[in-house]
């Protein structure tokens, strides 16, 4: 079964507007931590934000925000007032442990394209 | 300087060769783990180790060794590659006792032909 899910192979937004990039997950584990990754055209990969599952407030980093749903198990990324340099892939990911030992595991990405 | 390198940063090999991908860290990081990338299938987990006496296998293993040489080092072979192992290779670190974030490697771009 898919843990992580992202519904949206490709995202557009002008710039200056704000997107969101959808992100579900999957977890019997009552402790886990839920990340947002962002990988430009050059490869390498971005840590944007992270949300643990005991976490009372939505995670913000800057012009990133989290809004986790923890009912909905849903953990989607706001972007506010988009950048040309925001174009990118984007992955959630989630942390399990197992055996005490922290492994991610991700989903398939969003593609985001942000226009003048 | 890079807390994560890997080299090489780009291989083109051929069917059946041996190939080793290194992965480096200044972070002091105890954990650290190899993934590839393939278009669309985000990234997945081949191995992964808590030290260097403790190496696991991840979801796609098969194919693939690992040795954790020393706390800062963890290589990725391939001992026969195959063209579907083209794919972008990322080493990672963590720290366990204190990390969220794992603090990926710029990426290795292998290329079997």
């Amino acid at each position: 079964a898919q843990k992580i899910t992202q519904t949206q192979p490709g995202m557009f937004v002008q710039e200056k507007e704000a997107v969101t990039l959808d992100c579900t997950y999957d977890t019997s584990d009552p402790s886990y931590g839920l990340f947002w990754y962002k990988q430009p055209s050059s490869g390498e990969m971005i840590f944007l934000i992270y949300q643990g599952s005991y976490d009372q407030q939505n995670a913000t980093e800057g012009r990133y925000s989290l809004n986790f749903q923890k009912a909905r198990k849903s953990a989607n990324l706001v972007i506010s007032a988009s950048q040309l340099g925001d174009s990118a892939m984007y992955f959630c990911a989630m942390r399990e442990k197992s055996f005490g030992f922290q492994k991610l595991v991700f989903g398939t990405g969003t593609r985001l394209l942000v226009s003048p | 300087d890079a807390d994560v390198t890997q080299t090489p940063r780009n291989r083109i090999t051929k069917t059946g060769k041996r190939i080793m991908l290194e992965c480096s860290q200044t972070k002091g990081h105890d954990r650290m783990y190899w993934y590839r990338q393939d278009p669309g299938l985000g990234l997945r987990l081949i191995y992964y180790s808590f030290d260097v006496k403790d190496i696991n296998k991840g979801e796609i293993s098969d194919g693939y060794s690992v040795s954790r040489q020393a706390q800062a080092k963890f290589s990725l072979s391939l001992e026969s590659a195959i063209p579907n192992q083209t794919a972008l290779y990322f080493c990672a670190t963590l720290d366990g006792n204190v990390g969220n974030e794992q603090f990926f490697g710029p990426g290795t771009r292998l290329t079997v032909l």
